[in-house]
């Protein structure tokens, strides 16, 4: 089965600075998508960042980015010029290639300091 | 644009009491996905379906039960609530061929006393 960590439970950030949240996963597969989901007090789940696993490249989402290193399983997110709207719970999730659920990990609380 | 509707938004049910919760996926999505978010916890897979079978199973309890319909709507039911069962259940839907985009519902608080 796959896991998910986030070895971060909380992490803070001064208003127009950089964080980067870490996650790691475990997995025997090679094909394979990583996620970073958001979840504001709203509760509702948004949709940062995706990365396909067979992309060398990693991705990228305005301010948002993505650190993916396969063979380590890391994928980290960077969250560039930090705003207080991205103060959120944000969670990593794995899915497999042919399969659609979503493995999440435990989250990582963010607070933006302004 | 639509978004994934979830019905009620919140509910109070009593211990060994019943309850349906009610997932619309956006329009012409084919695949939803039934989840669970416990207090201070990550969201837990439950159960997927995809042009109305199940496609996918996760850590559902027997006394819960899912199904979809004909318009692609989907239902969870859930029989002799325990308090543990309280909780923040979220509702996901895709498109075949699009399925890295799976789009969340704004979840159903389910308060067992």
């Amino acid at each position: 089965a796959q896991t998910v960590t986030q070895s971060q439970p909380e992490m803070s950030v001064q208003e127009a600075e950089t964080v980067t949240l870490s996650c790691t996963y475990d997995t025997s597969e090679s094909d394979y998508y990583l996620f970073w989901y958001k979840q504001p007090p709203s509760r509702q789940m948004i949709l940062v960042i995706r990365q396909e696993a067979y992309k060398q490249q990693n991705a990228t989402e305005n301010r948002f980015s993505v650190n993916f290193q396969k063979a380590a399983k890391s994928f980290s997110l960077k969250i560039s010029d930090s705003q207080l709207g991205d103060a959120a719970m944000y969670f990593c999730a794995y899915r497999n290639f042919g399969n659609e659920k979503l493995t999440f990990g435990t989250g990582t609380r963010l607070t933006i300091i302004p | 644009a639509a978004g994934v509707i979830q019905s009620p938004r919140h509910l109070i049910k009593e211990k060994r009491e019943t309850a349906t919760l009610k997932c619309y996926p956006i329009p012409r999505h084919d695949t939803v996905y039934w989840y669970q978010q416990g207090p201070g916890q990550d969201p837990q897979f439950l159960i997927s379906f995809y042009e109305k079978m199940q496609s996918d199973k996760g850590s559902i309890p027997d006394r819960f039960s899912a199904q979809q319909f004909s318009d692609y709507h989907s239902e969870l039911n859930m029989s002799s609530l325990e308090l543990g069962d309280s909780a923040l259940y979220f509702c996901a839907s895709s498109l075949t061929g699009q399925v890295l985009k799976q789009y969340f519902g704004p979840g159903t608080r389910l308060t067992v006393t």
